[in-house]
């Protein structure tokens, strides 16, 4: 089975500090997302990468950034955290467009609080 | 991008069908999908289907999809307690595989 692990379940950060949200996948899949989830809003695309060392913004890449050095690790970056970013974090990976249907696999979420 | 939305709320008493429906506007999306987030958890893939078919049944779960009017739904035949979720409907963006976009999610509540 694919798993996707999202390093932290639950974090509280204070206003200005940096924060870093970890994805690890195990299946060797070449794209990888960062996703944020409100609720009434679904879930809407920070950034996503296709390779090693690249990276595509998505729909609301504002305030964060993203690093991938490594083919089975994302991370997603806010450099100086905000309380309008507290949010249900998800991290999601696929296989290369054409291998299969699109699907995406998804870690368990981490849950930011900024006060 | 592309908008997909979705009712927000849907309840059901056990044993009943639900039926979750979804709009999206990329008459181009080659695959349509359903993803149940259960709480605390991230999202699975429930079920897909592929833009030349309008129908797809797997075991309670039947999969319709209207592409003239850009429509798809979720049936769930004799609704569990286990069914209570968040629903998602995606669609495949332009670039293919590489970004689905999401509605806003159906919580389904069944009522036991």
């Amino acid at each position: 089975d694919v798993k996707v692990t999202q390093s932290s379940r639950y974090l509280v950060k204070r206003t200005g500090e940096k924060v870093f949200l970890e994805c690890v996948q195990d299946m060797d899949h070449e794209n990888m997302f960062w996703y944020r989830q409100d609720p009434g809003l679904g879930l809407r695309l920070i950034y996503f990468s296709y390779d090693v060392k690249m990276k595509e913004k998505g729909d609301i890449p504002e305030g964060y950034s993203v690093s991938r050095e490594k083919k089975e690790r994302f991370s997603l970056i806010l450099e100086s955290a905000s309380t309008n970013q507290t949010s249900m974090y998800l991290c999601a990976s696929s296989p290369s467009s054409g291998e299969d249907t699109g699907e995406l696999f998804f870690g368990e979420g981490s849950r930011l609080t900024v006060l | 991008g592309e908008d997909v939305e979705q009712s927000l709320f849907l309840s059901v008493r056990e044993g009943d069908s639900s039926v979750i429906n979804c709009t999206y506007t990329d008459s181009s999306s080659t695959y349509l999908y359903w993803y149940k987030q259960e709480p605390g958890a991230g999202l699975q893939l429930l079920t897909y289907i592929f833009s030349n078919m309008d129908m797809k049944q797997d075991q309670r779960l039947t999969v319709l999809l209207n592409k003239k009017d850009k429509h798809l739904s979720l049936r769930i035949a004799d609704t569990q307690t286990g069914d209570s979720a968040i629903y998602f409907c995606a669609a495949e963006g332009w670039t293919g595989a590489n970004n689905l976009f999401f509605g806003t999610g159906t919580r389904l509540t069944v009522i036991p």
